[in-house]
């Protein structure tokens, strides 16, 4: 049962278009979002957060929208850049037991921005 | 630079054989996280930690075992039990906190292999 989806497995945009990544989620016990990009042989990095109690949070180009009613968040990027490209992961946490939060990831996906 | 260490960035086994994956953080977090991803998939918990001498089974737990003697350091061993050991294994860091999620940093990875 997947938790965290992410429908889209590639997204290819235009260098200096808005690249648009979507995420779904299920459970209604999740409270923070986080986005990765991930480079090949690579351990992803962290881009971007946003809170449940937010609805967005803006760094630079990227920019995090939070619809809690429909379960749904997205990651614009504006403008695109050829160093943007590389897989995506929307992550998800909610309290689990004690102090800490655990992630669950989507399965990723692929942004190719064409110079 | 502080990060998180891990070797090797190539590992093989062969059958019936136990591996131990290294993963060192100079970052002081208390909390680590092994993940394993395979093709086309997320990632998927392993095992955390929250604090030395402690840990707990992530989704994905048979298989494999861990321990936690210091701060800095979260090895893990994949044994013979483990029928399906190849794939990229992550390992990753956090502070720890009672108010939100804290992003996870990432190492390289470590790219498993059966002979």
């Amino acid at each position: 049962d997947q938790q965290v989806k992410q429908n889209s497995p590639s997204l290819s945009v235009q260098e200096g278009r808005i690249s648009i990544l979507n995420c779904d989620y299920t459970n209604s016990m999740f409270d923070y979002f986080l986005w990765y990009k991930k480079y090949p042989a690579e351990g992803p990095t962290f881009l971007i957060s946003i809170s449940s109690i937010k609805d967005k949070n803006e760094d630079g180009r990227f920019t995090v929208f939070l619809n809690k009613s429909a379960k749904h968040l997205s990651l614009h990027i504006v403008p695109s850049q050829p160093g943007d490209s590389a897989v995506y992961f929307c992550a998800a946490s909610a309290r689990s037991g004690g102090s800490n939060y655990k992630l669950t990831f989507g399965k990723g996906t692929l942004l190719t921005v064409n110079p | 630079d502080g990060g998180i260490t891990q070797s090797p960035k190539y590992l093989f086994r062969k059958e019936g054989q136990n591996v131990t994956l290294s993963c060192e953080q100079n970052l002081n977090h208390d909390a680590m996280y092994w993940y394993r991803q395979d093709p086309g998939q997320g990632l998927r918990l392993i095992y955390y930690s929250q604090i030395v001498n402690d840990f707990q089974k992530g989704d994905i737990a048979e298989g494999y075992s861990v321990s936690r003697e210091k701060k800095e350091s979260f090895p893990l061993t994949v044994t013979s039990a483990q029928k399906n050991p190849t794939a990229f294994y992550l390992c990753a860091s956090s502070a720890r906190t009672d108010s939100q999620a804290q992003p996870q940093h990432f190492g390289d990875g470590t790219r498993l292999s059966i002979l």
